[in-house]
């Protein structure tokens, strides 16, 4: 079974500044997808930015992009000018395309704090 | 943008109550999920289920849990005789079937409390 871990449980960023959050997962598939998940206080899952394994690109979107390591099984999101908006918890997922549901695997999430 | 709608926002039941929560999952989207997240805990698969039937199903998915498809648009959860450890915040998700279906969507999640 695939697990996903989130090896920070907290993380603070300033306001205008970078942080990177790091996820590492267990897989012995080639295909897959990973994702990065927001949580803001209202506890909605907000799709923040997707990574299909058999692309070599990082996934940019705005100010968050990845960076996927498939030999390393790491998958970290950096979000860059940080905004007090992105306060939230933010969870890495692994989705396999062989299983029959495809289901979503969580890792345990990164809060972050921005400071003003 | 098409979204995933939950009702209710917010429930607080008896223990021993049955339970129902629904979705309206997007319009197109024939994949269907329930995950739940018990507060401070990470997100948990319950189910998955396409045409008609369970794709698959988690530990935690025993036989006081329930999924239906009553018609063309919802997708419902119940849950026969709640329990208190069954509080948790409830998401239903949806995505298309088509390979590239890649990402599923959530709702903005059903609250659950167990009283």
């Amino acid at each position: 079974a695939q697990t996903v871990t989130q090896s920070q449980p907290e993380m603070s960023v300033q306001e205008a500044e970078t942080v990177t959050l790091s996820c590492t997962y267990d897989t012995s598939e080639s295909d897959y997808y990973l994702f990065w998940y927001k949580q803001p206080p209202s506890r909605q899952m907000i799709l923040v930015i997707r990574q299909e394994a058999y692309k070599q690109q990082n996934a940019t979107e705005n100010r968050f992009s990845v960076n996927f390591q498939k030999a390393a099984k790491s998958f970290s999101l950096k979000i860059s000018d940080s905004q007090l908006g992105d306060a939230a918890m933010y969870f890495c997922a692994y989705r396999s395309l062989k299983a029959a549901g495809n289901k979503l695997t969580f890792g345990g999430g990164t809060r972050v704090l921005v400071k003003p | 943008e098409p979204e995933v709608t939950q009702t209710p926002s917010h429930q607080v039941t008896q223990m021993g109550q049955e339970v129902i929560l629904r979705c309206v999952p997007i319009s197109n989207h024939l994949y269907f999920y329930w995950y739940r997240q018990i507060l401070g805990q990470k997100v948990e698969f319950l189910v998955s289920f396409y045409n008609n039937e369970i794709s698959e199903k988690s530990e935690i998915f025993d036989d006081q849990f329930s999924v239906e498809r009553p018609d063309g648009s919802n997708f419902t959860l119940k849950i026969r005789s709640t329990k208190l450890e069954d509080s948790a915040m409830y998401f239903c998700a949806s995505r298309e079937v088509y390979l590239g279906g890649n990402t599923i969507y959530f709702g903005e999640g059903s609250w659950l409390t167990v009283v």
